[in-house]
This record gives structure tokens, C-alpha cells and sequence, in this order.
């Protein structure tokens, strides 16, 4: 089975904090995925990885930077915390498009839930 | 640009009767995947089915099954026999088949299943 893992689950920061969280699977899936889940908004992308050291933009990625040093590794990084970016944070990882119908289905990790206070 | 809606922010069903989720999309595109997907309150998010748009056949895993209508835009989700363990947020998603990356996720419907 594919395992996705975070580094932490709950994690508590003050603003002005630079935060760091890790995302590894296991399954030498190529793409990876930051999201950012809130009540009532669903899903949203903040950076998305393709291969190591590559990296584009999603939908929301004002106020964070991502790494990929590794291909099993996706690190998402709030270079400032503030309040506003109080939220459940998921990584997801799955094989390359296009490709094989399996490769469209995105495997979750069990998600961080970071306060800034 | 694409979009997923589901109307439906919260659901309750009795257990071992059906509750169908509901989801409608809009796009310009003839070629794409459907995803259902459930978080339970452990947050782990699993694939629960999908569907490819070409494939008139609805799809069916076990007491999970959908309804596609392709022209109406829509994607429901049918779960039968409803279990206690079927208590979980459930996100409607599509992605295209098109070079993009994007998977375009609803905001969710809670389900809960009562004794």
C-alpha cells in the first residue's frame, strides 16, 4: 500500500515563526501536492512537485515556499506564520500524468493541523 | 475554468438504509476523471471510486456506487446499506485529462450515519 506520512499531526506556532512541514511517501511517486483544507472551502493547492527540485505554483501559495530535495520528500515552509494561515495542512503524492488510469488517483497523507497564535 | 459544487454540506442517514451524496461539475471538456473521495475523522483522506468520463457505465465499488450524467454535468454518490463506519466528510473531485495537474476538489458533505 502507498504510504504518505507527515511530520506532525497538531503543531502550535507564533506569528513571525518560519514553519516547516514534511511530507514523505513511499512509493517513488513522482508528483506531489500541498493542500490546504478549510471548513466550507474544500481542497485548495498551494504548490504542487512534479519531480525533484521542480516545482509550480497552485492556487493559493502567498505566504509559503516549497523544497523537494528528494524525490520521496515534499516540504511545505511558512517563511513568516501568521494567523490567517491557521489551518489542516495535506500533502498527496501520485505517479505521473499522463499515464496508466492509477496514476490519476491521489494518495493522502493524514494531514497537520497548525494554530498560529 | 473548471468547477465542483456540492450542495449539500451536511447529510444524515440511518444505518443499513441509502443515502445518495450529491455533485455537479462544469466544464468545457469532453475527456476527464471523477473522483469520489471520504475523510474520516482521522483525517486520512481514501479513494472511495472514480469514474472516466468516455465510460457510460456507472461505477460500482461494493455498496458504493455512482450515478453519471455526463450531459447534466452531474456525479452522485449512492451508498447502500449505510454502516457507521461510512460517518466521514466526502469530497466530490475532476481532474482533466489535459496536461494540467489541477484536481478540482468540492467543499465536502458531511455525512453522518445515526443508530
Amino acid at each position: 500500500d502507498v504510504k504518505v506520512t507527515q511530520s506532525s499531526r497538531y503543531l502550535v506556532k507564533r506569528t513571525g515563526e518560519k514553519v516547516f512541514l514534511e511530507c514523505v511517501q513511499d512509493m517513488d511517486h513522482e508528483n506531489m501536492f500541498w493542500y490546504r483544507q478549510d471548513p466550507g472551502l474544500g481542497l485548495r493547492l498551494i504548490y504542487f512537485s512534479y519531480d525533484v527540485k521542480m516545482k509550480e505554483k497552485g492556487d493559493i501559495p502567498e505566504g509559503y515556499s516549497v523544497s523537494r530535495e528528494k524525490k520521496e520528500r515534499f516540504s511545505l515552509i511558512l517563511e513568516s506564520a501568521s494567523t490567517n494561515q491557521t489551518s489542516m495542512y495535506l500533502c498527496a503524492s501520485s505517479l505521473p500524468f499522463p499515464g496508466t488510469w492509477g496514476a490519476y488517483e491521489q494518495y493522502f497523507g493524514p494531514g497537520t493541523r497548525l494554530t498560529v497564535t | 475554468a473548471q468547477t465542483v459544487t456540492q450542495s449539500q454540506p451536511e447529510m444524515s442517514v440511518q444505518e443499513a438504509e441509502t443515502v445518495t451524496l450529491s455533485c455537479t461539475y462544469d466544464t468545457s471538456e469532453s475527456d476527464y476523471y471523477l473522483f469520489w473521495y471520504k475523510q474520516p475523522p482521522s483525517r486520512q483522506m481514501i479513494l472511495v471510486i472514480r469514474q472516466e468520463a468516455y465510460k457510460q457505465q456507472n461505477a460500482t465499488e461494493n455498496r458504493f456506487s455512482v450515478n453519471f450524467q455526463k450531459a447534466a454535468k452531474s456525479f452522485s454518490l449512492k451508498i447502500s446499506d449505510s454502516q457507521l463506519g461510512d460517518a466521514a466528510m466526502y469530497f466530490c473531485a475532476y481532474r482533466s485529462t489535459s496536461g494540467t495537474y489541477k484536481y478540482i476538489f468540492g467543499t465536502g458533505t458531511r455525512l453522518k450515519v445515526l443508530a
